[in-house]
């Protein structure tokens, strides 16, 4: 039991749409990054928040945007949703930016 | 040029056998974290065990270890005894604790297969 869930498990988005993800981090940790996991890859990073601030991005354009919020949660938002957008969708949290990390079950999105 | 590097697509193995699996590495950051994690059809990424650039033992964590080459920049996962359950995806990652310390580089994954 890793503590760290994602919300929703699945979705389906038409292109041109805009998603948000949410994940609770597991107690205690203040740090949650964001991945990407196509079809058959390993997770590529987005982003990582740390008290609220974003701490590092990855080769991802500006329409991925997040948030954390006071409590440690954060939210990933998807504008204008592209064909290629479809993957799994992971979220991490850690005690610390560069500590361990644990993962959530990830959200499914499939943009059609 | 690619910071992990996983050759094995697919692996099979009988099960109560011992597998290895394959990860090398480049990074110039002397301060380094490497992990495995397991990631079953289900699609959480559970993490198995971890091995820092200092460390001057291989880990071990249960039936896992880790055969920790550093002239050679590999890290390889070692199962012992495997079971039905250990079937899933693993994934061998990298965190350079100084360089970009904020994220985790993955590889490409190598599905495993545990046969009765």
């Amino acid at each position: 039991e890793t503590g760290v869930t994602q919300s929703p498990t699945h979705l389906i988005k038409t292109r041109g749409q805009q998603v948000t993800l949410r994940c609770s981090s597991q107690s205690g940790h203040n740090t949650v990054s964001w991945y990407q996991q196509a079809l058959g890859q390993g997770p590529q990073f987005i982003f990582q928040y740390y008290r609220e601030e974003e701490n590092g991005r990855g080769n991802f354009p500006p329409r991925f945007s997040g948030l954390q919020f006071p409590n440690y949660s954060s939210e990933l938002n998807v504008n204008a949703l592209e064909l290629d957008d479809s993957a799994l969708y992971l979220c991490a949290s850690s005690l610390r930016p560069n500590t361990e990390a644990f993962f959530g079950q990830g959200t499914r999105l499939t943009v059609v | 040029a690619q910071k992990i590097t996983q050759t094995q697509p697919g692996m099979f193995v009988q099960e109560k056998e011992a597998v290895t699996l394959d990860c090398t590495y480049d990074t110039s950051d002397p301060s380094y974290g490497l992990f495995w994690y397991k990631q079953p059809s289900s699609g959480e990424m559970i993490f198995l065990i971890y091995q820092g650039s200092y460390d001057q033992q291989n880990a071990t964590e249960g039936r896992y270890s880790l055969n920790f080459q550093k002239a050679r920049k590999s890290a390889n996962l070692v199962i012992s005894a495997s079971q039905l359950g250990d079937s899933a995806m693993y994934f061998c990652a990298m965190r350079e604790l100084i360089l970009t310390g904020n994220q985790f580089y993955f590889g490409t994954g190598t599905s495993l297969t545990v046969i009765p």
